[in-house]
């Protein structure tokens, strides 16, 4: 069965510092991958996607993922952390036969000042 | 501007109480889902409807009903039968062509059991 695996359920770094999180996932084709951020008390935003074409994919407010096959990862990252980027981040993979996502359980990202 | 809807943001209810959330939808998107966010433990699926009339179980049906009349709305009933009810639930939409699993999110309902 497919899954998704976020390392870290909690990430803190200091303002200006590299954000890395990290998603594998497990599947035997390459499938669709997506990140997610919440902000408390709020629905999800779609950060970046990645579906077919380029692996390095660019998303909302700075972030990038690169999608590899090989490593069957698809981390996401970020040159310079900023206040506001402090939220709750989700990794999701679709499902081969339906699309269906597939959820990660999360990461929060703490930026401190 | 088109999205997704949500209401109530909060709600409180006692014990033994069915209660209703709203989830309407302005994006002309054929698929509907309802999930369930707990500390720690992501996004459940509780129900999803892919066309009006029509819905499926998602991983965490029990205690929970839908209905899907119209294209644009699939309220979720949270029943007595529910052991723990309190949580935040997230309403979401997609489109099935192309269908590459993408969701557009609500703001969320956030229920309380006193």
């Amino acid at each position: 069965a497919q899954s998704v695996t976020q390392l870290g359920s909690h990430v803190s770094v200091s303002e200006g510092a590299l954000v890395l999180l990290r998603c594998n996932y497990s599947s035997s084709v390459p499938p669709y991958l997506f990140w997610y951020v919440q902000y408390p008390n709020q629905g999800l935003q779609l950060l970046l996607k990645y579906t077919t074409g380029a692996t390095l994919v660019k998303g909302i407010n700075g972030f990038e993922a690169e999608f590899k096959k090989s490593e069957t990862s698809f981390h996401l990252t970020k040159p310079s952390a900023h206040m506001s980027d402090a939220a709750e981040y989700f990794c999701a993979v679709s499902r081969i036969n339906n699309r269906k996502l597939i959820w990660g359980l999360g990461t929060s990202l703490a930026v401190n000042p | 501007d088109g999205g997704i809807t949500q209401s109530p943001k909060y709600l409180f209810r006692k014990e033994g109480q069915n209660v209703t959330l709203s989830c309407e939808q302005n994006l002309n998107h054929d698929a509907m889902y309802w999930y369930r966010q707990d500390p720690g433990q992501g996004l459940r699926l509780i129900y999803y409807s892919q066309i009006v009339n029509d819905f499926q179980k998602g991983d965490i049906a029990e205690g929970y009903s839908v209905s899907r009349e119209k294209k644009e709305s699939f309220p979720l009933t949270v029943t007595s039968a529910q052991k723990n009810p309190t949580a935040f639930y997230l309403c979401a939409s997609s489109t099935t062509a192309p269908n590459t699993g993408e969701l557009f999110f609500g703001e969320g309902s956030r229920l309380t059991v006193l």
